[in-house]
């Protein structure tokens, strides 16, 4: 069965520090990724999302994600995190028909 | 572009009334998706359909149900309302999956059952 997994519940951080949110997936054939952010009150925003070719993925924001597939793993990374990232993040899998999301990690940037 | 339209965004049901969460998208997407989330839970999704006609069950379809008549519509229905489903309600949608497009999603609708 397609499962995701993100390991980080709570990340808190200070303005500046560097980001990163690990998510793995389980799902035997070929799969689309995707990471998903929403802003406290908002729907979900797509950050940036994984097809084909180069596994390093650039998004908006500054944020990118690697594709690793032997450890089955989409992690997003941030150099420099600001107030304004506060929120909450999703890592998404999409194999044959279905799109499964992780349990989310909800990122508190402080000033 | 109206993109995915959800109705209502916001309904307070009493336990055992029955509802219908409206989504509609004009985008002529195949695929249609119903979301729902709970704090901490992330998006559990309820039923997908790829096409008119068709639909199956996602991770939690227990308590609801969908149709697919036409490609731009897919309502989720709740027979009788349980407080277990109080909860954010998404649709969303996408071209194929082997396109490589992206997947849009309606603002939510917010359902609480008392």
């Amino acid at each position: 069965a397609q499962s995701v997994s993100q390991h980080n519940h709570h990340v808190i951080l200070s303005e500046a520090a560097s980001l990163e949110l690990g998510c793995n997936y389980s799902y035997g054939g070929t799969v689309n990724l995707f990471w998903y952010v929403q802003y406290p009150g908002q729907h979900l925003q797509l950050l940036l999302k994984y097809f084909s070719g180069d596994p390093l993925v650039k998004g908006i924001k500054g944020f990118e994600a690697e594709f690793i597939k032997s450890k089955f793993s989409f992690n997003l990374r941030k150099p420099s995190v600001q107030w304004s990232d506060t929120a909450e993040y999703f890592c998404a899998v999409r194999g044959y028909n279905k799109l499964i999301f992780g349990a989310g990690t909800r990122l508190a940037v402080h000033p | 572009n109206a993109g995915v339209t959800q109705t209502p965004k916001f309904r307070i049901l009493k336990i055992g009334q029955s509802m219908t969460l409206q989504c509609t998208q004009d985008m002529n997407h195949n695929y249609m998706y119903w979301y729902r989330q709970d704090p901490g839970m992330g998006l559990k999704l309820i039923y997908y359909s790829v096409g008119a006609g068709i639909t199956d069950k996602g991770e939690v379809p227990n308590g609801y149900n969908v149709s697919r008549s036409t490609t731009e519509d897919f309502p989720l229905r709740l027979e009788l309302a349980a407080p277990s489903q109080t909860s954010v309600y998404f649709c969303a949608s996408s071209p194929p999956t082997e396109t490589g497009n992206t997947i849009y999603f309606g603002e939510g609708s917010w359902l609480t059952v008392v």
